[in-house]
């Protein structure tokens, strides 16, 4: 299994642009979560998906931030407009429903740079 | 306000020492316990997990210990090794199946050779 895979491993964007970040979770993981990492906060969720379907999204810090699951294979978080303070490493997760207590798999992540 | 505490940000240790990783949490609704351990420019991975039914778990070098009263968890890593500097993240999650994942803010060991 190729593990959960995220794209682009690294993103410099202007302040102002759009971004989108991809994620591809392991197959059979029903279970789809979005974190980011910054030094002031750890890692921190942004929104969970249960079959696709958005379960919460309390975590996502502003209306600029929003997420999509298309299907079981893929998601994307998408910002728009960026800015400065979005700068963080993006990690995706996954795992199978009922299986958070033996850990979620992660990708590798995505850092964003927001200039 | 953080639910999951992990107040020292950063630890060194002597190779061959213990390691003693802290962490405290504020939901007394948390029913599983979780440390994951993150290389840089890789993601967290899991290392060991406790239920709150245990005070104790051990899988070789790592062991999580859980007091529930005080709502305090620490990991101990004996011996310490050069490759266990990572930051380790603390992580709580309740009982149902849909409950997520709250990580603390981590901590950051560096095992000196």
């Amino acid at each position: 299994d190729a593990g959960v895979i995220q794209s682009p491993r690294h993103e410099v964007t202007e302040m102002g642009q759009e971004v989108t970040l991809r994620c591809k979770p392991i197959s059979g993981h029903n279970s789809l979560f979005w974190y980011r990492q910054t030094m002031m906060r750890g890692l921190e969720l942004l929104i969970y998906f249960n079959n696709n379907v958005p379960i919460d999204d309390s975590g996502m810090p502003e209306d600029r931030f929003s997420a999509k699951m298309p299907n079981a294979s893929f998601s994307t978080l998408k910002i728009q407009p960026s800015e400065p303070r979005d700068s963080a490493v993006y990690f995706c997760a996954s795992s199978r429903t009922g299986e958070q207590l033996f850990g979620y798999t992660f990708g590798s992540g995505t850092r964003l740079t927001v200039v | 306000d953080q639910q999951v505490k992990q107040n020292s940000p950063s630890l060194s240790v002597q190779e061959g020492r213990i390691s003693i990783l802290n962490c405290d949490y504020t939901n007394s609704m948390f029913d599983y316990f979780l440390w994951y351990k993150k290389y840089p420019a890789e993601g967290p991975t899991f290392l060991i997990s406790i239920s709150s039914i245990k005070d104790k778990n051990e899988d070789g070098r790592f062991t999580v210990f859980l007091n529930k009263s005080a709502k305090h968890l620490s990991l101990h890593i004996v011996p310490s090794q050069p490759g266990d500097s990572a930051v380790y993240f603390c992580a709580a999650l309740g009982e149902t199946s849909y409950d997520k994942v709250i990580f603390g803010p981590g901590t950051s060991l560096s095992v000196i050779p």
